[in-house]
């Protein structure tokens, strides 16, 4: 089953604009972590946020992390159409057997138009 | 530094067939996970492999087994296939600080 959802399942945004992807989910956590994924193949990994963090940035990227309403934010500054794909949270909550485990959202589609 | 790769690309499997899945990890990676990802559904936990071992599954019926090898490669094995195990089949290997490295996934068609 799903953890969480994405908010929106999809956004079309111009290129230069800033794209906002939200995330919620349901059991505690120790981190959360965004994927992109081009064209159904393999996701890549952009960031990765500890739980007792708030806000990280990488790049272009910026990534808040909410534990009381258990929900996180994707913000792509200055997009590019290169930026076109799926996009998914996952959350890292460990497994018994000391494995991780994580359990994705549904992802949001971004289109990128020039 | 090698990134994680799979084969093959694609497969296509009639039901009640039996297919295997490989996986070479990224260099130095000694833990590898198995997702199914459905069309328009996220990738769901099958199970992670650490030092040859399974320590974790998630909630897919025994018919889904796995192996590591010493050299941290891995293979997935589905048996008796159903039409719902169509899916692309990815492979992770897990980072230093727990990220995982994807590859680039085996799409299985069952018909």
């Amino acid at each position: 089953s799903q953890q969480g959802e994405e908010d929106p399942q999809a956004l079309s945004i111009q290129e230069g604009e800033n794209a906002t992807m939200n995330c919620s989910y349901k059991t505690s956590i120790n981190n959360l972590q965004w994927y992109r994924q081009n064209s159904g193949r393999g996701l890549v990994h952009l960031i990765l946020i500890r739980s007792n963090e708030r806000e990280k940035h990488s790049g272009r990227l910026r990534v808040t992390l909410d534990t009381s309403k258990k929900s996180s934010s994707l913000l792509i500054t200055a997009s590019r159409a290169a930026d076109t794909a799926s996009y998914f949270c996952a959350t890292d909550a460990g497994v018994t057997g000391g494995g991780n485990k994580l359990t994705f959202g549904t992802g949001t589609q971004l289109k990128v138009e020039l | 530094e090698t990134g994680v790769t799979q084969s093959p690309t694609h497969l296509i499997k009639t039901r009640g067939q039996q297919v295997t899945l490989r996986c070479s990890s990224q260099s130095g990676h000694n833990t590898v996970s198995w997702y199914q990802q459905a069309l328009g559904q996220g990738p769901q936990f099958i199970f992670q492999y650490y030092r040859e071992e399974e320590n974790g599954r998630g909630n897919f019926p025994p018919r889904f087994s796995g192996l590591q090898f010493p050299n941290y490669s891995s293979e997935l094995n589905v048996n008796a296939l159903e039409l719902d195990d169509s899916a692309l089949y990815l492979c992770a290997s897990k980072g230093v600080r727990n990220e995982q490295f994807f590859g680039p996934g085996t799409r299985l068609t069952v018909l």
